[in-house]
C-alpha cells in the first residue's frame, strides 16, 4: 500500500498563476486534511473533508479550493498564486471522526515568484 | 493567544541525554494530546498519543499530561542520533480539527 501520495513533489509559480496540488490515498480513510507548513509556524490547516461530497474551511483557506468526489483524492487548487503562498503543503488522512492518528503524505514544495 | 504553545528551539543535546519537551494550550476543551515526529523534508508521523492526564510510556519515550496545568511534554531517555526530528505537540477537542504547535527542532550529537 502506497499510503498517501502527493504530486507534485516540487514546483515553481509565477505570480498569479494557478494549479492544482494531487492528493491520493489507499486506506479508505474518510477523513482528509490539506495543511501548510511554513517555518517556525507549524501546521495549518486549510481545508479538510469528512467524506466525498463534504468539504470545510480550515484556518486559512483564502486563496484555495477544494473538491471531494471520491474517497481516495483530495486535490487543493490555487487561483492567482501569490509569493505569501510559498510554503510547504501536507496533506493528511485519518480513518474517522473518532481517531487520533493522522497519516501525513510527503509534501508538496511549492513556490511562487 | 494561540490556542497551542510550544518552544521552538532549537535544542541540542549530547548523545545519551534525557530530552524534555514541552506545549502549553489554553483551551480546556482538547481531549486528545498527540506528538509527531518530522525528519527533513518529510511528512510527520505520529509517536505517541495520551488522552486523559497522566503518563504514558512506550520504549525510550515518555509522554506527560496535566490537565489541571493545560500542559504536556515528551521525554526521550538515552537519545539517539537518530532522534535528530523536528517534534510537534498536536491536541483535539470535539469536533474533526486537529492543532499543532510550531515544532522543536533537536539535534542529538553523537
Amino acid at each position: 500500500n502506497a499510503g498517501v501520495t502527493q504530486t507534485p513533489k516540487f514546483r515553481i509559480l509565477k505570480i498569479g498563476q494557478s494549479m492544482t496540488l494531487q492528493c491520493t490515498q489507499d486506506m479508505n480513510h474518510n477523513y482528509m486534511y490539506w495543511y501548510r507548513q511554513d517555518p517556525g509556524m507549524g501546521l495549518k490547516l486549510i481545508y479538510y473533508s469528512v467524506g466525498a461530497g463534504i468539504t470545510d474551511k480550515g484556518e486559512v483557506p483564502n486563496g484555495y479550493n477544494v473538491s471531494r468526489s471520491t474517497t481516495e483524492d483530495f486535490p487543493l487548487r490555487l487561483e492567482l498564486a501569490a509569493p505569501s503562498q510559498t510554503s510547504v503543503y501536507f496533506c493528511a488522512t485519518l480513518s474517522g471522526g473518532a481517531g487520533f492518528e493522522q497519516f501525513f503524505g510527503p509534501g508538496t514544495r511549492l513556490t511562487v515568484l | 493567544q494561540k490556542e497551542v504553545e510550544q518552544d521552538p528551539g532549537p535544542l541540542s543535546v549530547p548523545e545519551g541525554a534525557i530530552v524534555s519537551l514541552n506545549c502549553t494550550y489554553s483551551n480546556s476543551a482538547f481531549q486528545y494530546f498527540m506528538w509527531y515526529r518530522q525528519y527533513s523534508r518529510k511528512g510527520p508521523e505520529l509517536l505517541m498519543y495520551t488522552y486523559s492526564s497522566g503518563n504514558k510510556e512506550d520504549g525510550r519515550f515518555t509522554a506527560q499530561v496535566d490537565k489541571s496545568s493545560k500542559y504536556i511534554s515528551l521525554f526521550i531517555r538515552d537519545s539517539q542520533p537518530s532522534d535528530s526530528a523536528t517534534y510537534l505537540c498536536a491536541m483535539r477537542r470535539t469536533g474533526n480539527q486537529f492543532y499543532f504547535g510550531t515544532g522543536t527542532s533537536l539535534t542529538v550529537i553523537p
